[in-house]
């Protein structure tokens, strides 16, 4: 079935360092909706990107990400972490006319000054 | 806009009692999701809803839960004979649109099963 893998539980790294976080999934369908979802501490998810479009890169907030369809990636970075940054991210898959989005495990970002 | 609201925000069953969740979705929004959030799991989806009907709850425990959304602007979760297992926080969205629709997400209700 279909799948989203977050290779890292938890990411620490110091301010104004660059941070990526991995994403990958697996479908049948050649059409995947790839999206970010961020939970800040005692708050909801959000969306923070999505995309659909191959080789396109997409950006939000200082966040950008590009989806690949050839490696089955949708990996999300920034090139300065922010303090704020701090919170978990969620990559999600969803293909047209699909069934609801499916999370991977999640990967917990700590930035320290 | 309130945005997607939850009710209880917390809600403490001993095992073997039955937890009812409560969801109003954004108005005007036609779809409406259930998932479940564990430190272990992260988000695990269990059913979700499109303009009133059932779509998918391929993620539902079979015996135990249910979910129903008798109108458009409320849905329920259902937890008969709760188990310690069944405790997390239970999230529910709505959304307006397509596949490529975002996720809006209430607070939460957490559960704790003792």
């Amino acid at each position: 079935g279909d799948s989203v893998t977050q290779t890292e539980g938890l990411v620490t790294l110091t301010e104004g360092l660059p941070v990526m976080l991995n994403c990958t999934y697996q479908t049948i369908y050649s059409n995947p909706f790839l999206f970010w979802y961020v939970q800040h501490l005692n708050e909801s998810p959000r969306l923070l990107l999505k995309s659909f479009t191959d080789n396109k890169r997409t950006e939000h907030q200082g966040f950008h990400a590009t989806l690949h369809k050839s490696s089955s990636s949708f990996h999300l970075q920034k090139s300065s972490a922010q303090l704020s940054d701090s919170a978990l991210y969620y990559c999600a898959l969803r293909y047209q006319g699909g069934r609801a989005l499916i999370f991977g495990t999640g990967t917990t970002v700590s930035v320290s000054p | 806009n309130a945005g997607v609201i939850q009710t209880p925000r917390h809600k403490v069953t001993g095992k073997g009692q039955e937890a009812t969740l409560w969801c109003e979705p954004i108005s005007g929004h036609s779809a409406v999701f259930w998932y479940r959030q564990t430190i272990v799991q992260g988000l695990e989806f269990l059913t979700y809803f499109r303009n009133q009907a059932p779509i998918d709850d391929s993620g539902m425990p079979k015996e135990r839960f249910s979910a129903q959304m008798p109108n458009q602007s409320h849905s329920t979760l259902k937890i008969q004979s709760t188990q310690p297992q069944d405790s997390a926080v239970y999230l529910c969205a709505s959304s307006d649109r397509g596949s490529a629709e975002t996720l809006y997400f209430g607070s939460g209700t957490r559960l704790t099963v003792l």
